[in-house]
């Protein structure tokens, strides 16, 4: 696998149910991020895992939202009771290092669609 | 809140013309980064900017980070359809790995 791999590709879900998102980073990459992005528009800061430190949850929108890393490779973001306003894009990316001078990698992202 | 405020929002242009696309804000940053998004795909980097005042080209865009390390532009000579693109700048505040996304600026280069 040589790039970012994200599943899956597109979502639907009805209004209040859980879905969980998968990220599958570059092997060997310490950093992890989440973003969401709506209407091809920039892009918004969710999460980020640096290896065994604990994450930055500074930019989850509510208690719905939560993500985790397991042996700091795969990363699930979950959303919970998912209300139409969670509908965009979301954007994993990693990264091998500190970031001013590492370069993310990004997936290609999961479409959500809440209906 | 560190926030990355780009400029113009949409540009649209004849192939041949030249742009300019800035990246703002109030805070300081210890490095910047310029991305293209293409549909359907997560953006890619084009450059990475350290040093207060660096410009860096890349063959016919040229990057350039503000003296005081708030700022950006990224300027295209020449445009061609293959820049079609949302085009992205993010910034690393000090203190922090953690890197935040402009607001983004659509290009349509029509031939």
């Amino acid at each position: 696998g040589a790039g970012v791999s994200q599943s899956p590709s597109n979502k639907v879900t009805e209004k209040g149910k859980d879905v969980e998102l998968r990220c599958d980073p570059i092997s060997g990459h310490t950093a992890l991020y989440w973003y969401r992005q709506s209407l091809g528009q920039g892009l918004e800061f969710l999460i980020y895992f640096q290896g065994n430190s604990a994450p930055d949850k500074s930019g989850l929108p509510s208690d719905r939202f939560s993500a985790e890393r397991t042996g700091g490779s795969v990363s699930t973001l979950t959303i919970q009771r998912t209300q139409q306003e969670d509908s965009a894009v979301y954007l994993c990316a990693s990264s091998p290092g500190t970031t001013i001078n590492s370069p993310l990698h990004f997936g290609n992202g999961t479409r959500l669609t809440v209906t | 809140t560190q926030l990355l405020e780009q400029s113009p929002q949409f540009l649209s242009i004849q192939e041949g013309e030249n742009l300019t696309v800035y990246c703002n804000s109030s805070s300081v940053f210890s490095s910047l980064q310029w991305y293209r998004q293409e549909p359907g795909e997560g953006p890619v980097l084009l450059v990475t900017v350290v040093t207060g005042g660096e410009v860096k080209k890349l063959k016919r865009l040229t990057f350039q980070f503000g003296d005081a390390r708030k700022d950006s532009s990224l300027h295209i000579t020449a445009a061609q359809p293959g820049d079609t693109g949302l085009y992205l700048c993010a910034g690393v505040g000090y203190n922090t790995d953690k890197l935040i996304f402009g607001t983004g600026t659509r290009l349509q280069v029509f031939p």
